[in-house]
């Protein structure tokens, strides 16, 4: 158990369809990372998130928005929902340290399905 | 951006032999270099990291090299057992500053230790 957790496990949905998933970082980490993995695009980062500032963004596509709230959760909005979407979404957390990038680690996911 | 490049995408060994998973990162701003063990349906797991500014790094049965000049890098896993099957990650970040340590991922190899 990393001591990230994401809401919900599993969720299936249909096109056209909106869906949020939840993200809590570990104690004390200030960063949350959110990537999507597919078979054919693999592991891809999507936004990270600072003490509630958005830091980056990557591949991440106008229909989706992300947000980190005051108690440092996260939430990933997905809307307009294609087939193309069905996809494992993984958020990671890491704290602020001196000396450059560290350890992510990473919650169970949450696999999408849009039918 | 960073590009990371990864192989093979399989490899399948018999039972303590050793196994070399290689990978090469275009942008030399890059200064972390996390590996990542994920079991199917699991999430990620780091399983061993090395920064720029060191050459070699081992952890029991597991050791990473860098060569920076290259820019390639590569995980040696030694006496392999059947539990070290799962798909292996290696992953570059550059600390861009303001806390951005985003994780650009390989396309993962798959492990197969045959018993």
């Amino acid at each position: 158990d990393s001591g990230v957790t994401q809401t919900p496990k599993h969720l299936i949905t249909a096109t056209g369809q909106r869906v949020t998933l939840r993200c809590s970082p570990r104690s004390g980490d200030l960063s949350v990372y959110w990537y999507q993995q597919s078979l054919d695009q693999g592991l891809q980062f999507l936004i990270q998130y600072y003490n509630g500032e958005e830091r980056a963004k990557g591949n991440i596509l106008e229909r989706f928005s992300a947000q980190q709230f005051p108690d440092l959760h996260s939430e990933l909005n997905l809307s307009s929902l294609e087939l193309g979407d069905s996809a494992l979404y993984f958020c990671a957390s890491s704290k602020k340290l001196a000396g450059g990038p560290n350890e992510q680690f990473f919650g169970p996911g949450t696999r999408l399905t849009v039918l | 951006g960073e590009n990371v490049e990864q192989h093979p995408s399989t490899l399948s060994v018999q039972e303590g032999d050793s196994a070399v998973i290689k990978c090469t990162y275009s942008d030399s701003a890059s200064n972390y270099f996390p590996w990542y063990k994920q079991e199917l349906g699991k999430r990620p797991q780091l399983i061993i990291d090395i920064r720029s500014n060191v050459g070699e790094k081992k952890d029991q049965r597991i050791a990473v090299t860098l060569n920076k000049t290259a820019k390639h890098f590569s995980l040696h896993i030694t006496e392999t057992q059947p539990e070290d099957s799962a798909v292996y990650f290696c992953a570059a970040s550059e600390d861009s500053g303001g806390s951005n340590y985003k994780l650009t991922f390989g396309k993962g190899t798959l492990l197969t230790v045959n018993p």
